[in-house]
């Protein structure tokens, strides 16, 4: 099976643009989840999509945002862009809920804002 | 407020020692608590999870409610156990939303 699936790999944007990026989940996986990774913060839960709709959301200002298609695949998008919101995107699906449905981890999505 | 602590961030030891990654957190309910590792070069991926009370690699990790920890040990360190290891905790049945504490590396030396 494929694992979890980002592109891409790595962006660069500048302060005020938006940026969407893309995440395929592993086939079969309804849930897909979006974390933040920096060295200050390390890894925080930005939010979670299970069949189409959030279920749950993190501590981030609303220009952060997301959304899953009926494919299970998902988005996110970060409109006017700062330069504290450089880091590495990780996506992570997995079955669904409960502990029985481990999450499987992407590669991540770069992100450099100058 | 839901919190991992994991206070140290490097922990170095040699060959064939044991190892004890320290986890502790706060957390009001009954978490279900994780450990997840990165290798070098290679994506983030499930250890091992309380609920199973298995051994992974030689690692076991045993959830203490009243000291609120979730230590990682394994007897005998391989120089391949190098990586970071990250503990998070989650809500029952809210697997998609973990807190993660900072992350442990874990060097052994040979």
């Amino acid at each position: 099976k494929a694992g979890v699936t980002q592109t891409p790999r790595y962006l660069i944007k500048t302060r005020g643009q938006q940026v969407t990026l893309s995440c395929s989940p592993i086939s079969g996986h309804r849930s897909v989840s979006w974390y933040q990774q920096t060295p200050g913060q390390g890894l925080q839960f930005l939010f979670e999509y299970f069949s189409e709709t959030q279920r749950n959301k993190g501590n981030f200002p609303g220009r952060f945002s997301g959304r899953q298609f009926s494919n299970s695949r998902s988005e996110m998008n970060v409109s006017t862009l700062e330069l504290g919101d450089s880091a590495l995107y990780l996506c992570a699906s997995s079955l669904g809920q409960g502990f029985n449905s481990p999450l499987h981890f992407g590669n991540g999505t770069r992100l450099t804002v100058t | 407020a839901q919190r991992v602590t994991q206070p140290e961030k490097l922990l170095s030891v040699f060959k064939g020692a044991p190892v004890e990654l320290k986890c502790n957190y706060s957390y009001s309910g009954s978490p279900e608590l994780f450990w997840y590792v990165q290798y070098s070069r290679q994506r983030l991926q499930l250890l091992l999870r309380h609920i199973s009370r298995e051994s992974i690699k030689g690692f076991t990790a045993d959830l203490n409610k009243g000291e609120t920890s979730f230590h990682l040990k394994k007897p005998f360190a391989q120089e391949e156990d190098s990586a970071m290891y990250y503990c998070a905790l989650s809500e029952r049945n809210q697997g998609g939303k973990l807190i993660f504490g900072q992350g442990t590396e874990l060097s052994v030396k040979p």
